[in-house]
């Protein structure tokens, strides 16, 4: 059983789109978060939940609404994508936020915009 | 001062040899020192993790050298093998509440293991 899914794998869209991307555990963590990864590989942290609770909002676009409905989903909506939004967004998930606590990521959602 | 600084960026080595990755920080209310590993089309995963107050630690053939004073810590892979090909990233993290427990990444290093 996957510990953390996110669907789609793949998603090419037009600039100017609305698109979402969906995360669930089945860890049964409380904390959750969406880390974005550039074309150089480099991993950004844009936002943290603790039991449904954001917790981080790393000065991410407007564009780029979390929603989390219970526990195990957090989900990643962007509105009027533009060409720097293409990367591969990591969701991931650990049992509690703080320091030490392991996070397992999911196997990414590699987003194109063209 | 949030930062956390890797490198090499990328790495090749023989099957056998010892790799060695370095990492950097500023921040010492850092606590919390993992590395990830990272396969093409995966995500990240933990490898090992060390904390502040404890100098070496080893789990199979990855050790972690952990310098508080110089606030550096380095990745060593002993007897690397083709399969540790992969990106590893060095992370950074701190026990406070309204951090939320996120992961401060390095650049990453890509290690490719020569047969």
């Amino acid at each position: 059983d996957t510990a953390v899914s996110q669907t789609p794998k793949y998603l090419v869209t037009q600039m100017g789109n609305d698109k979402s991307i969906k995360c669930e555990q089945n860890l049964g963590h409380d904390t959750m978060y969406w880390y974005k990864q550039d074309s150089k590989k480099f991993l950004k942290i844009m936002f943290s939940y603790n039991n449904k609770e954001l917790i981080i909002n790393e000065t991410v676009p407007n564009r780029f609404s979390p929603k989390s409905p219970d526990k195990a989903h957090l989900n990643l909506h962007i509105n009027s994508l533009e060409l720097g939004d293409s990367a591969v967004y990591f969701c991931a998930s650990s049992h509690g936020r703080f320091a030490g606590s392991e996070a397992f990521f999911g196997q990414g959602t590699r987003l194109t915009v063209v | 001062q949030q930062q956390v600084k890797q490198s090499p960026q990328s790495l090749i080595v023989q099957k056998g040899g010892i790799p060695i990755i370095n990492c950097a920080y500023e921040n010492t209310a850092f606590d919390y020192f993992p590395w990830y590993q990272q396969f093409p089309g995966k995500g990240p995963a933990l490898l090992i993790a060390i904390r502040p107050d404890v100098s070496e630690k080893k789990e199979g053939r990855f050790t972690i050298s952990f310098n508080k004073s110089a606030k550096q810590f380095s990745l060593h892979i002993m007897d690397s093998q083709p399969g540790d090909s992969a990106t590893y990233f060095c992370a950074a993290s701190m026990g406070i509440d309204n951090q939320g427990g996120k992961l401060i990444f390095g650049q990453g290093t890509e290690l490719s293991v020569k047969p």
